[in-house]
C-alpha cells in the first residue's frame, strides 16, 4: 500500500534555528507532492507543492522543499524559524493524478521564543 | 495512533444519482470533521466543517444542498453528493479531530467519477 512517513513526531527549536522536516513516500507511480501546515485552532493551509520541473520548490513564509526522486523524499526546510511557525506540518502525496492521496502522520513543530 | 476510515475508496456513478461517502473515527471521538475536495493538479480545498450534533458550516462557493453533510455521532460523518454531475468528479477526503486533540487525522479519500 502507498504510504507517507514523516521522520519526527515532535520537533522543538529555538527562534532563528534552521528547520528540516523529513518526508518519505512509498513508490506508487506518478506523484504530486504537498506540504500543508495547520496552525493552532485553524485548518490546513498549503505551504507549497511540487508537480514537475525544478525539484527545489519555494513556498510561502520562507519555506522550501526539495524533491529527490531517487530517495523518494520531499523534505521541508526553512533557514530561520520564528515563533509563529509553531504548528503541525503534514506531508501529502497525490499518486497517479488523484487515484490516491495519502497524508503523512504530521510533525509538530514548537518554536521557543 | 488514531485511525480514520473512509469508505468507499472509489466509486463510479451515473449522472443524476446520489453518492454517500462515510468517514469514521475508529478509536477516538471526533467532535469535528472536515471535508475536502481536490481537483487534479490543485491542492485540497476545504468544503465544510461539521461538528457533532450541529449543522455543517460550508465554505463560500460550496452548495450546501448539493453536498449534504451529516455528523450524527461522535464517530461518523457522511457526505452525500446529490444529483451528481460529471463536474462533481473529484477526490474527496475527510479529516477528523478529537476532543483533546488539535491534531488532524485523515481518511484515505474517495475518488468519485460521475459518468
Amino acid at each position: 500500500a502507498q504510504s507517507v512517513s514523516q521522520h519526527n513526531h515532535h520537533v522543538i527549536l529555538s527562534e532563528a534555528a534552521s528547520l528540516e522536516l523529513g518526508c518519505n513516500y512509498s513508490y506508487g507511480g506518478t506523484v504530486n507532492l504537498f506540504w500543508y501546515v495547520q496552525y493552532p485552532g485553524q485548518h490546513l493551509q498549503l505551504l507549497l507543492k511540487y508537480f514537475s520541473g525544478d525539484p527545489l520548490v519555494k513556498g510561502i513564509k520562507g519555506f522550501e522543499a526539495e524533491f529527490i526522486k531517487s530517495k523518494f523524499s520531499f523534505n521541508l526546510r526553512k533557514p530561520s524559524v520564528q515563533w509563529s511557525d509553531t504548528a503541525e506540518y503534514f506531508c501529502a502525496v497525490n499518486y497517479n493524478y488523484g487515484q490516491n492521496f495519502v497524508f503523512g502522520p504530521g510533525t509538530r513543530l514548537s518554536v521557543l521564543p | 495512533g488514531a485511525v480514520v476510515s473512509q469508505h468507499p475508496s472509489w466509486v463510479i456513478c451515473k449522472s443524476g444519482t446520489s453518492v454517500k461517502i462515510e468517514c469514521r473515527s475508529l478509536d477516538f471521538q471526533a467532535t469535528t470533521m472536515f471535508w475536502y475536495r481536490q481537483f487534479p493538479k490543485q491542492s485540497l480545498m476545504l468544503m465544510a466543517t461539521s461538528n457533532e450534533g450541529s449543522k455543517a458550516t460550508y465554505e463560500q462557493g460550496v452548495e450546501k444542498d448539493k453536498f449534504l453533510i451529516n455528523h450524527a455521532s461522535l464517530t461518523l460523518s457522511t457526505l452525500t453528493v446529490t444529483s451528481a454531475h460529471p463536474e462533481d468528479s473529484s477526490f474527496y477526503i475527510c479529516s477528523a479531530r478529537g476532543v483533546r486533540e488539535e491534531k488532524l487525522f485523515f481518511g484515505s479519500g474517495t475518488q468519485l467519477s460521475v459518468l
